[in-house]
């Protein structure tokens, strides 16, 4: 079965402090895809960026940065220095066979 | 259009009512996807359409649910004697690859409030 598990509901920092949103999945597929999708109160997922499961290197995309290791089926989303802008909702998610499976997200606050 | 259109952006309906929702996929997208988002959760897997064809519809909950996409472009999901529990944000998405590996274009969802 697969299963994305986002444990952290409601995440509060005040602007310029990083934070982590942690994404846990399972599955028994060899062959897979984690992305990482935001929406924002408009409500219009927005996607930003993809993994294949061969794939472990980590990246760096400006203020964001992901951190994919099979060893632990993880794949965390860091925001460093954030900004007020960044609050939205957070999905992680994993797709196999033409299913995507999303978490439950984690709402990013962030206080000016 | 740019991006993926989904109409009406709200619909209010009164419980056994018949409804429909529409969605516009990015022109040249094969692949189709509808979702459903209850409130705090993460959007469910419904139906997948690769061009006219429902490849996969095991998401969808029971028979009250069907979509169909004649001319592999546009989609309706229709929900027939709607209850309370199908209140929910529909969202549909589409992919240009197709498989599973594409980045999935969402749109912003049809609001369904059954009363």
């Amino acid at each position: 079965a697969q299963k994305v598990t986002q444990a952290q509901t409601e995440i509060s920092v005040v602007e310029k402090e990083d934070v982590t949103l942690d994404c846990v999945y399972e599955t028994r597929d060899t062959t897979y895809y984690l992305f990482w999708y935001k929406q924002p109160p408009s409500g219009e997922l927005v996607f930003l960026i993809r993994r294949n499961s061969f794939d472990e290197q980590n990246e760096i995309s400006g203020r964001y940065s992901w951190n994919f290791q099979k060893s632990t089926s993880s794949f965390n989303f860091t925001i460093t220095a954030s900004q007020v802008v960044d609050s939205a909702v957070y999905f992680c998610a994993l797709s196999s066979f033409n299913k995507f499976y999303f978490g439950s997200g984690t709402k990013l606050n962030v206080k000016p | 259009g740019a991006g993926v259109s989904q109409t009406p952006s709200n619909k209010v309906t009164e419980k056994g009512k018949y409804v429909e929702l529409r969605c516009d996929p990015i022109s040249g997208h094969t692949a189709l996807y509808w979702y459903r988002q209850s409130l705090g959760q993460g959007p469910e897997f419904l139906i997948y359409f690769q061009g006219t064809g429902a490849a996969d519809d095991s998401g969808l909950p029971n028979d009250r649910f069907f979509a169909v996409r004649p001319e592999g472009s546009v989609s309706t999901l229709k929900i027939q004697r709607t209850e309370r529990g199908d209140s929910a944000v529909y969202l549909c998405a589409s992919s240009r690859e197709g498989l599973h590996t594409g980045e999935l274009f969402f749109g912003e969802g049809s609001r369904l409030t059954v009363l």
